[in-house]
């Protein structure tokens, strides 16, 4: 069963913030909270991830619930190169990541 | 740094025919990930390395696929014999501690 629920599509005009939500209600204390995307015919590229405090990089931002059931991805500036598949996945240290299908962001001019 | 690096890119090969792909992680990582992505299965995981042991194969398809990791700067998924249901962009990982896995550019994998 998939740890994670993403909507499947999501549209974003260039420009503005994308918020990707991700629910992971039943994510448990050791687990942390990643965000990768993919590009098409490219391999996933690492974006952000944290355990329970807000994350901020070059990126993105990650907003974390403070009941660690659901998180947010914020892409401030959303670009058209921003366009992709967006993984939300938990996992504990020391083991591997575990894709579901995943957010379509689409950005549009 | 030149990132993890696949080769090949690009195969076609014939069905029944044996396909080695190789893969070079980024130096000074620990784990080692193979991942395989079809259109129908999205991404899977197919197997899993630290300091070159092997932690979980259940991803592995049949006794058709195996993989090895001789030492910390190189690997390699067999498959053996190849069937068209192979087809897939095969995908590997390094990463250092777990803490950020990266992924390489993928081996673009056709069974005819």
């Amino acid at each position: 069963d998939a740890k994670t629920t993403q909507p499947t599509s999501m549209d974003c005009a260039e420009g503005r913030a994308a918020n990707l939500p991700c629910n992971h209600s039943t994510i448990s204390g050791n687990e942390y909270v990643y965000w990768y995307r993919q590009i098409h015919s490219q391999g996933p590229q690492y974006i952000i991830h944290g355990l329970k405090n807000n994350e901020t990089n070059e990126m993105a931002s990650l907003i974390i619930t403070e009941d660690r059931k659901s998180s947010t991805l914020i892409l401030p500036h959303a670009t058209l190169r921003d366009t992709a598949v967006y993984y939300c996945i938990v996992k504990e240290a020391g083991t591997a990541l575990i894709f579901g299908k995943g957010t379509t962001l689409s950005v549009s001019s | 740094d030149a990132g993890v690096i696949q080769s090949p890119r690009h195969e076609v090969t014939e069905m029944g025919q044996e396909v080695t792909l190789r893969c070079k992680p980024i130096s000074g990582h620990d784990y080692l990930f193979w991942y395989r992505q079809t259109m129908m299965r999205g991404l899977e995981l197919l197997i899993y390395f630290n300091n070159n042991v092997p932690i979980d194969d259940s991803g592995m398809p049949e006794d058709r696929f195996s993989a090895k990791m001789p030492n910390a700067s190189f690997s390699t998924l067999k498959i053996q014999p190849s069937e068209p249901r192979d087809s897939a962009v095969y995908f590997c990982a390094s990463s250092f501690h777990d803490v950020t896995i990266y992924f390489g550019e993928g081996s673009w994998l056709t069974v005819v």
